[in-house]
């Protein structure tokens, strides 16, 4: 089993609609999570930071953390073609050296 | 700017030569990254340094050697380049707490030919 797991896509969406993204991790000591975001050629970018169960909002993107399901996802309100990228779960190990640990990404098209 | 930043961005080379990929934070944070990506996009941790002692050596060929001069800086030299490494190496920083998410450099594509 990956350490952290994400369906790969491509995930396809008309414009305006919600993009749902999720991730799931094997971990159950891990505490905190990431959603980051990489446009091809580009470097990824931190765009979520969630550490409680629950739901985190920030402007249209929402996170969703359930740690005993050990699950976290991406919802993307009224997505834009600007969203089109390939979105990256992050999750902290146990282990407080750091390390972050990638899924392999989810690649999210918007089209208009 | 304050950002990590990292050299060159492009590299392209032969088998068995020797490159270097250099990387420089002022974001004033204690712990440095070097992860991996191959063309499946997949991000793979190689080495982490904390305040210049090296805390994180995954799995990794020692052909690859970092080095660290101090807490700002991050170097990764790669001896007899190998058909494999051809992947995209990103250097990141972050405070190194459990929390506390990385920010990464633009990233080197390297071509081993």
């Amino acid at each position: 089993q990956k350490e952290v797991e994400q369906n790969s896509g491509p995930l396809s969406v008309p414009e305006g609609a919600i993009a749902s993204l999720n991730c799931t991790y094997s971990d159950r000591g891990s505490q905190s999570f990431f959603w980051y975001r990489q446009y091809s050629g580009k470097s990824p970018e931190l765009i979520m930071s969630i550490y409680s169960n629950g739901d985190k909002e920030d402007g249209r993107f929402t996170a969703q953390l359930n740690k005993a399901s050990q699950y976290v996802s991406l919802l993307i309100r009224d997505s834009q073609p600007s969203d089109s990228a390939t979105y990256l779960c992050a999750v902290h190990g146990s282990s407080n050296t750091g390390k972050l640990i990638f899924g392999q990404g989810t690649t999210l098209q918007v089209k208009p | 700017d304050t950002a990590v930043s990292q050299t060159p961005k492009y590299l392209v080379t032969q088998m068995g030569n020797d490159k270097s990929i250099k990387c420089e934070q002022n974001l004033g944070h204690d712990t440095m990254y070097w992860y991996k990506q191959d063309s499946k996009k997949f991000l793979k941790i190689m080495f982490s340094y904390n305040n210049k002692e090296l805390i994180i050596n995954e799995t990794v060929p020692n052909r690859f050697s970092p080095k660290s001069p101090d807490k700002a800086h991050l170097n990764l030299h790669i001896n007899s380049l190998e058909l494999g490494d051809s992947a995209v190496y990103f250097c990141a920083s972050s405070s190194g707490t459990e929390n506390s998410p990385l920010h990464f450099g633009n990233g080197t594509r390297l071509t081993v030919t």
